[in-house]
């Protein structure tokens, strides 16, 4: 069964600081990945996601990730965070071809302005 | 017109009720799930339909029960609650293919008193 780690779960820092998430997932076959985020009482929203082709995705918002196949990573970026990237942030990993979608822990992260 | 939508939002209780929560999607999906997120944020899948057929049944407890009438509805009804059940409750939907993005709705936060 596919799992999902996120460390640093508590994530603090100022605006205009960047931001790197980790997640890494154990699963040896082939899989599609996931970054989604939770802004505070609020649902998940997709922010992006990795099929296949080249491994750094971009997603809304000024995010992107980068698959590393051999680490079995698929980090989280933003160069830049603003106030209102307070939220909570999950990665989710699903084999291709079955319909479970794994999700980490969460990394929460809270930018002071 | 909202993709993933769930009643009620909010659902307060006492302990050894019973409840419902409804989910409709109006995507066309054939894959519809329910997460439970406790309150430290973790996600954790509880079932998966596809097609109205159940597919995913993780360890919980059989108090809880899905019914999904066709593909675009899923329901989960809860027998005896107890203070344990007390979380956000997340019904989602994916196309079919395998998951390729699932796409969440608002969320309903029982409490359980």
């Amino acid at each position: 069964a596919q799992s999902v780690s996120q460390h640093n779960h508590h994530v603090i820092l100022s605006e205009a600081a960047s931001l790197e998430l980790g997640c890494n997932y154990s699963y040896g076959g082939t899989v599609n990945l996931f970054w989604y985020v939770q802004y505070p009482g609020q649902h998940l929203q997709l922010l992006l996601k990795y099929f296949s082709g080249d491994p750094l995705v971009k997603g809304i918002k000024g995010f992107e990730a980068e698959f590393i196949k051999s680490k079995f990573s698929f980090n989280l970026r933003k160069p830049s965070v603003q106030w209102s990237d307070t939220a909570e942030y999950f990665c989710a990993v699903n084999a291709y071809g079955n319909n479970r979608l794994a999700f980490g822990k969460g990394n929460q992260v809270v930018v002071i302005p | 017109d909202t993709a993933v939508s769930q009643t009620p939002k909010y659902l307060v209780t006492q302990m050894g009720n019973d409840k419902s929560i409804k989910c409709e999607q109006n995507l066309g999906h054939d894959t519809m799930y329910w997460y439970k997120q406790d309150s430290k944020k973790f996600l954790k899948i509880m079932f998966s339909y596809n097609n109205k057929e159940l597919i995913i049944n993780e360890t919980v407890p059989n108090r809880f029960s899905p019914k999904s009438p066709d593909k675009a509805h899923l329901n989960l009804h809860i027998n005896s609650l107890e203070l344990g059940d007390s979380a956000v409750y997340f019904c989602a939907s994916s196309p079919p293919g395998g998951v390729t993005e699932a796409f969440f709705g608002q969320g309903t936060r029982l409490t359980v008193v």
